[in-house]
């Protein structure tokens, strides 16, 4: 049940667009997005929840659609900050929703 | 100064040996969380905790025990029947539920085995 993330890997120019992927083959309560760079923890970007309530950066965005049970977050106009490892994590809607499962990841490099 | 704890920063171990890794904090959360991370995986959940006297196995909770007796601490022990424990281990915390919370990550401990 773990989450399918594509691009595994993604190499931009400052200035240019990306969007990150996360598909799940079950339905969804929340998806969450985080990012990590090399040897450090993850840092929270977004919550998607069911229902179209979203909590997170403001200059980041992302979509959650429900019935696909997939999410997108959007990275307009990159920085060389924003390089690193993106992980989606998926809670399912069945059972106790307390497990949050990370898909494998995305990583985004920023050249100047 | 209000965060998530993790000690030690790295951490070398022999085969055979049972270790323990700290994991405390002050945000006043009631869930904490273990994870595990190899080179250029994602992140899998070896134990989770809601409140205080309570855990819950996740994924890869074979060769782990955690203890939850106090709100602020949740270790984590390694032990010998851990096959290959070699991996960065992150512990978190979020203020109730994991659906609807941001997760925390404390800065992790580099696990090795020798």
């Amino acid at each position: 049940q773990q989450p399918v993330q594509s691009p595994q890997a993604v190499i931009l120019r400052e200035g240019e667009d990306a969007v990150i992927n996360c598909s799940s083959s079950k339905a969804l309560y929340s998806v969450h997005w985080y990012r990590q760079k090399h040897g450090e923890a993850p840092v929270f970007l977004m919550i998607l929840l069911k229902g179209g309530e979203q909590k997170g950066h403001e200059k980041i965005s992302a979509s959650f659609n429900e019935k696909k049970q997939q999410s997108s977050l959007y990275l307009t106009a990159s920085q060389l900050s924003y390089s690193g490892t993106y992980f989606c994590g998926t809670v399912i809607s069945s059972g106790s929703a307390r497990q949050l499962t990370f898909g494998s990841g995305t990583q985004l490099t920023v050249l100047p | 100064d209000g965060g998530i704890t993790q000690s030690p920063k790295y951490l070398f171990r022999k085969e055979g040996q049972n270790v323990t890794l700290s994991c405390e904090q002050n945000l006043n959360h009631d869930a904490m969380y273990w994870y595990r991370q190899d080179p250029g995986q994602g992140l899998r959940l070896i134990y989770y905790s809601q409140i205080v006297n309570d855990f819950q196995k996740g994924d890869i909770a074979e060769g782990y025990s955690v203890s939850r007796e106090k709100k602020e601490s949740f270790p984590l022990t390694v032990t010998s029947a851990q096959k290959n424990p070699t991996a960065f281990y992150l512990c978190a915390t979020s203020p109730r539920s994991v659906a609807t919370d941001t997760q925390y990550f404390g800065p992790g401990t580099r696990l090795t085995v020798l």
